[in-house]
């Protein structure tokens, strides 16, 4: 089925371990983001990029990078995990005109550091 | 001046009442005005979207009413019912931009 497709669902890590979310999308949308959301804080964005080659930073970009060779690919980099980074990440995309179909979610990757 | 501030923070409502979420911004260049709804687990979804040039918009049980002047959109939900729980977020966004400025979001329970 069409959609964003996010891996892996689970993930623990230990403080200092490094690991990439991944984020792959078949509905050729121009822009895909990602955001943590975090109990009583909403989503909160941390990157985003509007084409291949193109990534800008949101909300709360630090500890995290992002590339975009890609249309359909999008990964979430964290360099080395904190506690603090315990969250449930979304990936997001959209097609330019958000009217009829708004953003597609993935699943999401609930993700603990210990 | 970008925030959309959302309210309640949460919602306990019994089968069949009518829970109304209401959201308020500040930008006057917002043009875009959409509910999204997520599912424990799940990743959020869109529900219902008005622009501006209208001020009511149903689909189904949902109704979105919107207040130009004031800066104010709500979300109504009619005959709610207890799969109708649920996280709803609102969010604004400017037609020419890609950027969804997010509401803070409200947990609704509907007792059965």
């Amino acid at each position: 089925n069409a959609g964003v497709t996010q891996t892996p669902k689970f993930q623990v890590l230990k403080t200092g371990q490094s690991m990439t979310l991944q984020c792959a999308q078949d509905m050729n949308h121009e822009y895909m983001s990602w955001y943590r959301q975090d109990p009583g804080m909403g989503l909160r964005l941390i990157h985003y990029s509007v084409g291949a080659g193109i990534t800008d930073q949101g909300e709360v970009p630090n500890g995290y990078n992002v590339s975009r060779s890609t249309t359909e690919d999008f990964p979430l980099r964290l360099l080395s995990a904190a506690p603090s980074q315990t969250s449930v990440y979304f990936c997001a995309s959209s097609t330019r005109g958000l009217g009829i179909f708004g953003y597609t979610f993935g699943s999401g990757t609930r993700l603990t550091v210990v | 001046q970008q925030q959309v501030k959302q309210s309640p923070q949460s919602l306990i409502v019994q089968k069949g009442g009518i829970p109304i979420i209401n959201c308020a911004y500040e930008n006057t260049a917002f043009d875009y005005f959409p509910w999204y709804q997520q599912f424990p687990g799940k990743g959020p979804a869109l529900l219902i979207a008005i622009r501006p040039d209208v001020s009511e918009k149903k689909e189904g049980r949902f109704t979105i009413s919107f207040n130009k002047s004031a800066k104010q959109f709500s979300l109504h939900i009619m005959d709610s019912q207890p799969g109708d729980s649920a996280t709803y977020f609102c969010a604004a966004s400017m037609d020419s931009n890609y950027q969804l400025i997010w509401g803070a979001g409200t947990k609704l329970i509907i007792k059965p």
